[in-house]
């Protein structure tokens, strides 16, 4: 099993839709989480941390499932301005500060 | 005012030749990265250095050697270079106690 797994997607969805990523991650010991969001030809930020069950952010919530080692990333109201590449990104357990990066989905939003 | 800067932001080279790619932080963070994300997107770790010192050095081939002359700068020299290092290297930095890394624009490097 990858360390971080991915759906590459692309989700097409119409503005206003709900849409949902799912991240499968195969260290049982890790404790956080991370999204970070990656535009077309542009360097990857940070979208949102997740340290407990979940997060949420305006339109954008983030969800973890310990259990079956998952986590979701949910964004409700989509916007033309979402199209962009979701990373879910988790710390490497041996520590260095290391982050390993799931190859990403994509998301495009139309009108 | 640019956080995490990195030049060129192209590089177009032929097989063979010698390049280097250089990369600043103002953000006065301890650690940097260099990262390769090829055309599939996966964005893989190369290289990590802490104030200076090398921590993460992950299975690259040694035709690349970073260099960080103070924890502000941590340059990327490769050698002898081939089609397969043809990919966007970007620069992050990371500040203490911290998961969040910032990236710098990414060099888009082309080898023909």
């Amino acid at each position: 099993r990858k360390e971080v797994e991915q759906d590459p997607g692309p989700f097409n969805v119409p503005e206003g839709a709900t849409v949902a990523f799912n991240c499968t991650y195969s260290n049982s010991a890790s404790q956080s989480f991370f999204w970070y969001r990656q535009d077309c030809r542009k360097e990857p930020k940070l979208l949102m941390s997740v340290y407990s069950s979940g997060n949420e952010d305006g339109r954008f919530t983030a969800q973890l499932n310990r259990a079956s080692q998952y986590i979701s990333l949910l964004i409700r109201d989509s916007k033309l301005s979402d199209s962009a590449t979701y990373l879910c990104v988790v710390p490497f357990s041996g520590g260095y500060n290391k982050l390993i990066f799931g190859a990403g989905t994509r998301l495009a939003v139309h009108p | 005012d640019t956080a995490v800067s990195q030049t060129p932001k192209y590089l177009v080279t032929q097989m063979g030749n010698d390049k280097s790619i250089k990369c600043e932080q103002n953000l006065g963070h301890d650690t940097m990265y260099w990262y390769k994300q090829d055309s599939k997107k996966f964005l893989k770790i190369m290289f990590s250095y802490n104030n200076k010192e090398l921590i993460i050095n992950e299975t690259v081939p040694n035709r690349f050697s970073p260099k960080s002359p103070d924890k502000a700068h941590l340059n990327l020299h490769i050698n002898s270079l081939e089609l397969g290092d043809s990919a966007v290297y970007f620069c992050a930095s990371l500040a203490e106690g911290s998961y969040e890394q910032y990236f710098g624009p990414g060099t888009r490097l082309t080898v023909t």
